[in-house]
């Protein structure tokens, strides 16, 4: 399958510092990106959805300017933690989608982020 | 809205038993259901798929099983090992109008004692 790459893996920073997540696809071309938050013993919770050249999707309730998202190029997406606090604390996780007509997503290994 | 349940939450088998996690979906325009499993502190890995044009598919001791009058799916593992154990979600996709979406699973922790 496909491989999505995502950095750092582990952060830890201090409130209200920034902190930037790339995800990276390898070995394709990811028209689409999407990003998510997951808690303890939960399911994945999608916060945005990010086309490549266009200004990302948010979901109901994620604040666009706490959580910036760029995804400049077909193979690489960011996601900014503005402002950090101790509640932003969580593993993050991103998916790529494949070019043209394919249902599939891929995920990177997440980005365990924990803000002190 | 669109919704994906999953149950159980808690699975444990004895090793070399079979494991089965099922999961409905509301949408009936989902077309794609894959399966994803994930480890502690990891991404979740796509283990195995099917589309809604399959009623079945399978690969080595994994299979998935898709009725979609009923709209469910279900995960098949046989001679579970203690590698198996893991968090597992199903998910139901599709394409529409507002583009490609995703739902996830609660989850289903599965524990294979060995």
């Amino acid at each position: 399958g496909a491989v999505v790459s995502q950095h750092p893996s582990r952060v830890i920073c201090k409130s209200g510092t920034s902190v930037k997540i790339e995800c990276r696809s390898l070995d394709f071309q990811a028209t689409t990106m999407f990003w998510y938050r997951q808690f303890p013993k939960q399911s994945l919770m999608l916060m945005a959805t990010s086309n490549e050249g266009s200004k990302a999707t948010y979901e109901q309730g994620v604040e666009k300017d706490k959580f910036l998202i760029n995804h400049a190029s077909l193979t690489l997406s960011t996601l900014t933690v503005t402002s950090a606090h101790p509640e932003d604390s969580s593993f993050y996780i991103c998916s790529a989608r494949v070019v043209v007509g394919d249902t599939e997503a891929f995920f990177g290994q997440g980005t365990r982020l924990t803000v002190v | 809205g669109e919704n994906v349940e999953q149950h159980p939450s808690t699975l444990s088998v004895q090793e070399g038993d079979s494991a089965v996690i099922k999961c409905t979906y509301s949408d009936s325009a989902s077309n794609y259901f894959p399966w994803y499993k994930q480890e502690l502190g990891k991404g979740p890995q796509l283990i195995i798929d099917i589309r809604s044009n399959v009623g079945e598919k399978k690969d080595q001791r994994i299979a998935v099983t898709l009725n979609k009058t009923a709209k469910h799916f279900s995960l098949h593992i046989t001679e579970t090992q203690p590698e198996d154990s893991a968090v597992y979600f199903c998910a139901a996709n599709w394409v529409g109008a507002g583009g490609f979406k995703t739902i996830f699973g609660a989850g289903t922790r599965l524990f294979v004692k060995a």
